[in-house]
């Protein structure tokens, strides 16, 4: 079983759409937990941190459930500008080692 | 402020030969990564340093791959003799802050490697 696991996609919404994905994580003893995008042909950058609160940045929202080990994220208002792949990182208590999922790409059409 | 710095940005080679990449991490980080990343197998950490020296190596695949950091703004990742296997996109990414749990890595634009 991977560490991390996503739905691959392809997503594919029309503007304006909200979109879901989830991540499904297996050590039960990881502290943080991220989204990063990555753009096609691009490297990977930070979208938002993922708490036990939740969190929301505008238009993207993120939370976290410890008990069944999911993190989602949640895009409201799709834009073109969102199409891209969606990256679950964990990252291991004490450690500095992040762990990526394979991604789950999202593509916004007109 | 300049980001992470790699080079070089794309690398075709032949099998045997010996490949060297190299980075330079955001100054002021203390910590360095190498990742490399495949459709088939996503983005896979290889190593990473603390203060220049070697955490975790891991997951570095074989003994064909050495990493070495020589100082705080140099690292170099090695394959010798390359294969067609190890083709594939390798990120370089750093953390500065102590590496606390949500600091941001930062990640280098990458450097696409192809093996003939």
């Amino acid at each position: 079983r991977k560490e991390v696991e996503q739905d691959p996609g392809p997503f594919n919404v029309p503007e304006g759409a909200t979109v879901a994905f989830n991540c499904t994580y297996s050590n039960s003893a990881s502290q943080s937990f991220f989204w990063y995008r990555q753009d096609c042909r691009k490297e990977p950058k930070l979208l938002m941190s993922v708490y036990s609160s939740g969190n929301e940045d505008g238009r993207f929202t993120a939370q976290l459930n410890r008990a069944s080990q999911y993190i989602s994220l949640l895009i409201r208002d799709s834009k073109l500008s969102d199409s891209a792949t969606y990256l679950c990182v964990v990252n291991n208590a004490g450690f500095q080692k992040l762990v990526f999922g394979t991604g789950t790409r999202l593509l916004v059409s007109p | 402020d300049a980001g992470v710095i790699q080079s070089p940005r794309h690398e075709v080679t032949e099998m045997g030969q010996e490949v060297t990449l190299r980075c330079k991490p955001i100054s002021g980080h203390d910590y360095l990564f190498w990742y490399r990343q495949t459709m088939m197998r996503g983005l896979e950490l290889l190593i990473y340093f603390n203060n220049n020296v070697p955490i975790d190596d891991s997951g570095m695949p074989e003994d064909r791959f050495s990493a070495k950091m020589p100082n705080a703004s140099f690292s170099t990742l090695k394959i010798q003799p390359s294969e067609p296997r190890d083709s594939a996109v390798y990120f370089c990414a750093s953390i500065g802050g102590g590496g606390g749990a949500y600091n941001e890595q930062f990640f280098g634009p990458g450097t696409r490697l192809t093996v003939l």
